[in-house]
């Protein structure tokens, strides 16, 4: 089955740097990649996602890309705002979206 | 946008008792859900999966006669969690995904469970 592996578990930085998260996934055959973020005691939430037709996408201070050949997708928040401080999680489905993988979570915490 | 609604948010009960948990859809129709369960500073881990009518697949290791799935509506799942004992406390988490051609799944807010 697919497994997701994510690095790295915690990750801090100045207000204002960048931040970057990255996540390899097993199989080949999947192909939709969302991250999530979660604050203490809540559900996750959609930050942005990506399909395996697309080698990047961009929303505002979030990116992701992805490289298939390679199984490795990335996030990478830019500008970071303390109110960006989390849990992330990145996951990965297959084809047909039957189960979802989750990666293991990195807590950014975001300094002002 | 989809949204999906989970209660309660905090639930505590008594050893040996059995506590229910609502997932709905509120504005699409679910074909498949998932529950998850959270422990402290972990990732989710997937329970089980519904579809609509049909009997929940449960992962490996998850027991089938604790956590009762049901998923008789378009809409609405339930997990039920029978005789439960403290080693059940923890974080439980639904996620819903439509019928429509609309990728992506969404999550409830998940329910605290506190078994004492």
């Amino acid at each position: 089955g697919e497994n997701v592996e994510q690095h790295p578990s915690t990750l801090s930085v100045q207000e204002g740097d960048s931040a970057v998260i990255k996540c390899t996934y097993s199989d080949s055959a999947s192909n939709y990649f969302p991250w999530y973020k979660q604050e203490l005691g809540k559900g996750p939430q959609l930050i942005i996602d990506i399909r395996s037709n697309v080698g990047e996408k961009k929303d505002q201070r979030i990116a992701v890309t992805l490289n298939k050949t390679a199984k490795h997708f990335s996030l990478h928040i830019t500008e970071t705002q303390p109110e960006d401080s989390a849990v992330y999680f990145c996951a990965a489905s297959n084809t047909g979206f039957q189960k979802l993988v989750f990666g293991t979570g990195t807590r950014l915490l975001v300094s002002p | 946008g989809a949204v999906v609604s989970q209660h309660p948010s905090r639930v505590i009960c008594k050893s040996g008792t059995s506590v229910k948990i609502e997932c709905r859809s509120l504005d699409f129709q679910a074909t498949t859900m998932f529950w998850y369960r959270q422990f402290p500073k972990k990732s989710l881990m997937l329970m089980a999966t519904s579809n609509e009518g049909s009997k929940a697949t449960y992962e490996q290791g998850v027991e089938k006669d604790k956590f009762l799935i049901n998923h008789a509506s378009l809409t609405l799942s339930t997990l039920t969690v029978t005789s439960a004992h403290p080693e059940d406390s923890s974080f439980y988490i639904c996620s819903a995904r439509g019928t429509e051609k609309v990728y992506g799944y969404t999550f409830g807010s998940g329910t605290r469970l506190t078994v004492v």
